[in-house]
């Protein structure tokens, strides 16, 4: 059973534009949401994460925007560019779940020039 | 130094072989994670060690046997593999075990096996 639910598989956004990526959970006891980059033949790398006593946090180009009562989260990047061309993960993990950390499916952005 | 390294980078190997996947880490950290990536997936945990001991296995065939032997260290030992277990393998590690935070990643090894 996937536990974190992720859309849309893949994605293509022009130069300038704004990528939104949307992840859903079930499990309440989830509290930190991490969004992983992975570039191909690479490791996934964390962008940013959010925890829920916080409904958006912003780094640079990313943004979180978090809804605890409908159980979802979202990575919204702005002013796409090529180079943030990559794969997007979305996680959740429990504080009583022993470092379990539950990925989305995926979404493979492209931004084109 | 904050990151993880993982060697080899390449791994082939045959169906009767044994091998060894060894990943490191010198942050400090107090868990560490063993992954398996398939292509166009999300990573998919193998193992956990907190302060060097085994915590979760998430129902591994014995074909892969997991060591940690000292806080900076990782290995994988692999043997009698079949051709379904080709996958990118990726080490973690975060600074503290059952405390939600980052888990570092390492570049992995991408194994094959024939």
């Amino acid at each position: 059973q996937q536990q974190v639910k992720q859309s849309p598989q893949s994605l293509i956004v022009q130069k300038g534009g704004i990528s939104i990526i949307n992840c859903a959970y079930e499990n309440t006891a989830f509290d930190y949401f991490p969004w992983y980059q992975q570039f191909p033949g690479k490791g996934p790398a964390l962008l940013i994460a959010i925890r829920p006593d916080v409904s958006e946090k912003k780094e640079g180009r990313f943004t979180i925007s978090f809804n605890k009562s409908a159980k979802q989260f979202s990575l919204h990047i702005m002013d796409s560019q090529p180079g943030d061309s990559a794969t997007y993960f979305c996680a959740a993990m429990a504080s009583s779940g022993a470092n379990n950390l539950f990925f989305g499916t995926g979404t493979r952005l492209t931004v084109i020039p | 130094d904050t990151e993880v390294t993982q060697t080899p980078k390449h791994l082939v190997m045959g169906m009767t072989n044994k091998k060894s996947l060894k990943c490191e880490q010198h942050m400090g950290h107090r868990a560490m994670y063993w992954y398996k990536q398939k292509a166009k997936k999300p990573p998919e945990l193998m193992f956990v060690y907190s302060y060097e001991k085994l915590s979760i296995n998430e129902s591994v065939p014995s074909r892969f046997s997991p060591e940690c032997p000292n806080s900076s260290l990782l290995n994988l030992h692999l043997h009698a593999l079949q051709p379904e277990d080709s996958a990118l393998y990726l080490c973690a590690s975060s600074p503290q075990p059952a405390i939600p935070n980052e888990q570092f990643f390492g570049p992995g090894t991408r194994l094959t096996v024939l």
